[in-house]
C-alpha cells in the first residue's frame, strides 16, 4: 500500500523557514517523480513544486519560486521542500504526491494527508 | 497559467441523483485534465485521469468526458459516500493548475 506521510510544518513568523519532509512507502520512490501541492484554509488546490525522480529536475510556481526548494533523498525515500521567506500567504495545508504519467497524461495519484504551516506575526 | 473555471460551485442533490460538473479550460488542454474527490480533514483522491480514464478501485458509477476546453463530470446514481468537493486540473503544461472546486451537498 503506498503511503506519504508529510512532517516539519508549524506556526512560524513571516521571513522564517521550515523545511518540510514527505516519508515515503509502498512503492519504488526513485523512479518516481513527486510533487508538493497546498491548500489555504476554506480555500482550493495550488501546485507549488515537482521533481523528477533523480532529482535532476524540478520545477516550480511562480509564487514560491526563489524562496522554496524541492529535494530528495531516494536512499533514504524522503522528499523535502524548503521553505524560505516565508509570507502570511503561504498559510496552507501542504501535500506531498506522488506523480504517474499514463497515455502522455500526469496526474497525482496519490497524497499525503498534509501538514500545516501558519505563518503569522 | 491556464484558468479552469467549475460549475456549479456548490450543488445540493439526493441519494440515487444523476450529477453533472463540468469543468472549463481557458485554453485547449486536449485530454490533460484530470478530476479530483476530496472529504473534509482528508486529502484529494484521484477520481478520473486523461479526462475518462477511471483508476483502479474508483467506482464505476463515476466517469469523465470532454475534450479540448469543456469537461463534465457524471455521477450517475449519487451515494451516501460522494457527498465532498471535487476538483477538475489540467496536466496540460506547467503551473499545474486547479478548478476552485464543487462541493456537492445533500439535499
Amino acid at each position: 500500500e503506498v503511503q506519504l506521510l508529510e512532517s516539519g510544518g508549524g506556526l512560524v513568523q513571516p521571513g522564517e523557514s521550515l523545511r518540510l519532509s514527505c516519508a515515503a512507502s509502498g512503492f519504488g520512490f526513485t523512479s518516481d517523480a513527486m510533487s508538493w501541492v497546498r491548500q489555504s484554509p476554506g480555500k482550493g488546490l495550488e501546485w507549488v513544486s515537482a521533481i523528477s525522480g533523480n532529482g535532476f529536475n524540478t520545477y516550480y510556481a511562480d509564487s514560491v519560486k526563489g524562496r522554496f526548494t524541492v529535494s530528495r533523498d531516494n536512499s533514504k525515500r524522503t522528499l523535502f521542500l524548503q521553505v524560505s521567506s516565508l509570507r502570511v500567504e503561504d498559510t496552507a495545508i501542504y501535500y506531498c504526491a506522488k506523480l504517474v504519467y499514463s497515455s502522455g497524461c500526469e496526474y497525482f495519484q496519490h497524497w499525503g494527508l498534509g501538514t500545516l504551516v501558519t505563518v503569522s506575526s | 497559467d491556464i484558468q479552469m473555471t467549475q460549475s456549479p460551485s456548490s450543488l445540493s442533490a439526493s441519494v440515487g441523483d444523476r450529477v453533472t460538473i463540468t469543468c472549463r479550460a481557458s485554453q485547449n488542454i486536449n485530454t490533460y485534465l484530470n478530476w479530483y474527490q476530496q472529504k473534509p480533514g482528508q486529502a484529494p483522491k484521484l477520481l478520473i485521469y486523461g479526462a475518462s480514464s477511471l483508476p483502479s478501485g474508483a467506482p464505476s458509477r463515476f466517469s469523465g468526458s470532454g475534450s479540448g476546453t469543456d469537461f463534465t463530470l457524471t455521477i450517475s446514481s449519487l451515494q451516501p459516500a460522494d457527498f465532498a468537493t471535487y476538483f477538475c486540473q489540467q496536466s496540460y503544461n506547467t503551473p499545474r493548475t486547479f478548478g476552485q472546486g464543487t462541493k456537492v451537498e445533500i439535499k
